[in-house]
């Protein structure tokens, strides 16, 4: 079983739409949760990162941590094309880090 | 832009070759790590480097081995090449406290081994 799973999607909706985008963990000593978006040929960028359970929101952008589940989203409110990317999620235990798979994101004009 | 810059862009190998990968990072920052993205995957975790030694280290064998120097840029050293380490190669750079909350990634290194 892998530490982090993410859906690859591709996820596809149109402009103006919430999206969600999930990820489920195994390591319950997980401490940090992060997401990443990727644009075609460059490197993440962070997006939002928190520690808690709970939600976590900045401008369009929500994460929300469910420890007790183990699972983890993003919420995007008002999707624009610009929010066409992979979006990875990533978690922290200790010194190891790591990453799910991304998932695939379109935003239809 | 991050200002975490890599060199080159792409290179191809032969198998059993060795490569050296560059980065240099954000201005201030002191901690690096490299990772590895396999096309279609998320990153791996590969090492951290932080005062020029390593300081965490993820699921990789010895033949990946690192270099950060007192300007704080790094290198990425692979021995004995295999296909499967074809791959983009991630460095991030961050202030060591925040080395996984907020680390800014370059655009990567695409290797190519034939």
């Amino acid at each position: 079983q892998k530490e982090v799973e993410q859906d690859p999607g591709p996820l596809s909706v149109p402009e103006g739409a919430i999206v969600s985008l999930n990820c489920t963990y195994s390591n319950s000593a997980f401490q940090y949760f992060m997401w990443y978006r990727q644009y075609s040929r460059k490197g993440p960028e962070l997006l939002m990162y928190t520690y808690s359970s709970g939600n976590k929101e900045d401008g369009r952008f929500t994460a929300q941590v469910d420890k007790s589940s183990k699972y983890i989203s993003l919420f995007i409110r008002d999707s624009q094309p610009s929010d066409s990317a992979t979006y990875l999620c990533a978690m922290r235990v200790l010194d190891q880090f790591y990453f799910g798979t991304g998932t695939s994101l379109t935003v239809i004009p | 832009e991050t200002g975490v810059t890599q060199s080159p862009t792409h290179l191809i190998k032969t198998r059993g070759q060795q490569v050296t990968l560059r980065c240099s990072s954000q201005s201030g920052h002191n901690t690096v790590s490299w990772y590895q993205q396999a096309l279609g995957q998320g990153p791996q975790f590969i090492f951290q480097y932080y005062r020029e030694e390593e300081n965490g280290r993820g699921n990789f064998p010895p033949r990946f081995s690192g270099l950060q120097f007192p300007n704080y840029s790094s290198e990425l050293n692979v021995n004995a090449l295999e296909l499967d380490d074809s791959a983009l190669y991630l460095c991030a750079s961050s202030l060591v406290d925040r080395a996984y909350t907020e680390a800014f990634f370059g655009q990567g290194t695409r290797l190519t081994v034939v």
